[in-house]
């Protein structure tokens, strides 16, 4: 089983609908990040979250919103989705006791809003 | 703001042929340097972390190298596998602990 498991891995939803994208990692890692990945751009981080009392916006956080539901849990939502929000979102830990240690990716949740 | 740069975007390559690839960027005032692997349809994976000046690392016929006075990183592949086939991503850890990521070299292995 993967360490970090998104849900779902495709969806198809209409503008206006609400959407949760939900990922759970069995790597015991604190800190939990959202990135969107749009052809020709690198990863834009959304939301990150370094413990379950901390919720940081990132560089796009305008029109989503998380939840960090536990330490192995983070949540993303888009509250009424619009087309321009089409994109493969990944889920993504990292050890909070190496500064500069690598991150671990779920497989992608790939959205596309008509 | 740092800007990460990847060149080529992409490159097609004959198999067992060797290849490198750029991740270039402005500033020498960041934590590291990492690079991915991201095979379609399935999780990036870390293939090197580099922190210093230097810095070469080594993943059986991949490795990396920085120069950090320069504002460059190279990979290089020997011998190109079918299984190489992936984007390559390259990220920059910047002041805040945040990764700038550049937006990927696809490499296509041609048997």
């Amino acid at each position: 089983d993967a360490d970090v498991t998104q849900t779902p891995r495709n969806r198809i939803t209409k503008t206006g609908k609400r959407i949760m994208l939900e990922c759970s990692q069995t790597k015991g890692h604190d800190r939990m990040y959202w990135y969107r990945q749009d052809p020709g751009l690198g990863l834009r981080l959304i939301y990150y979250s370094f413990d379950v009392k901390d919720i940081n916006k990132g560089e796009i956080s305008d029109g989503y919103s998380v939840s960090r539901q536990a330490q192995a849990k983070f949540s993303l939502s888009l509250e009424s989705a619009i087309p321009n929000q089409t994109a493969l979102y990944f889920c993504a830990t990292s050890d909070l006791e190496v500064n500069t240690g690598e991150l671990f990716f779920g497989e992608g949740s790939r959205l596309t809003v008509l | 703001i740092l800007n990460v740069e990847q060149s080529p975007q992409s490159l097609h390559v004959q198999e067992g042929d060797s290849t490198n690839f750029t991740c270039s960027f402005p500033s020498s005032n960041f934590y590291a340097l990492h690079w991915y692997r991201w095979e379609t349809a399935k999780s990036p994976e870390a293939l090197f972390v580099m922190t210093l000046n230097g810095d070469e690392k080594k993943k059986g016929r991949i490795s990396a190298t920085l120069n950090t006075k320069e504002g460059y990183s190279y990979l290089y592949i020997k011998g190109s596998q079918p299984e190489d086939s992936a984007t390559y991503l390259c990220a920059l850890m910047d002041s805040n602990y945040q990764l700038i990521w550049g937006a990927g070299t696809k490499l296509i292995i041609k048997p």
